[in-house]
């Protein structure tokens, strides 16, 4: 079975710093998707980030970027430039190609000092 | 942002009685989900929804049972409700974005049973 481990219950960065999430995984797939959602305060679960496995180019979103390495089944997320608005629990998500079936991590709160 | 509502938005209930939340998509999705958050959790699946009729048990799918009867609309039904239903209940879609399989969610309904 597939797992999903966030091993950072909470983290805090400085305003205009940069931060990085951790997520490892667990799979014997090769074909599959692995994504990272935000929560903020208003419980509305946001897209933020999504990585082909097939891909080997890292996915990026603006200040928002990933570090996936396929054989250390590892899938971190950078934000760059932290701002306020970024203050939210982040959650780590993985789904096998048609499936359609999600797996997420316990998730990490992300605080942001001014 | 997909057009996903969910109903009632908050609710408090006594234990014992039943309760139904409401899942609504306008995006015409196949896949309908259910999970609930609870801290130190994450998300987990309740149960989820591969088409009309079709339904199928997530993780901790005891005590809850869903319906299908519309393509647009999911119900997740507590026949008895207790304690330990209180939590966060989100209503997800998956579809297709960008040729990925990609989950998006509703805005969660908060139950408290007294």
């Amino acid at each position: 079975a597939q797992t999903v481990t966030q091993s950072q219950p909470e983290m805090s960065v400085q305003e205009a710093e940069t931060v990085t999430l951790s997520c490892t995984y667990d799979t014997s797939e090769s074909d599959y998707y692995l994504f990272w959602y935000k929560q903020p305060p208003s419980r509305q679960m946001i897209l933020v980030i999504r990585q082909e496995a097939y891909k080997q180019q890292n996915a990026t979103e603006n200040r928002f970027s990933v570090n996936f390495q396929k054989a250390a089944k590892s899938f971190s997320l950078k934000i760059s430039d932290s701002q306020l608005g970024d203050a939210a629990m982040y959650f780590c998500a993985y789904s096998t190609s048609g499936t359609y079936k999600y797996i997420f991590g316990t998730g990490t709160r992300l605080k942001v000092l001014a | 942002d997909a057009g996903i509502t969910q109903s009632p938005r908050h609710k408090v209930t006594e234990t014992g009685t039943p309760v139904t939340l409401r899942c609504h998509q306008t995006e015409n999705h196949r896949y309908m989900y259910w999970y609930r958050q609870d801290p130190g959790h994450g998300l987990r699946l309740i149960h989820y929804s591969y088409g009309v009729k079709d339904t199928d048990k997530g993780e901790v799918s005891d005590g809850y049972s869903v319906s299908r009867s519309k393509t647009e609309d999911f119900l997740l039904t507590l026949e008895s409700a207790t304690s330990s239903q209180t939590s966060v209940y989100f209503c997800a879609i998956s579809g297709l974005a960008g040729g990925v399989d990609t989950q998006y969610f509703g805005p969660g309904t908060r139950l408290t049973v007294l």
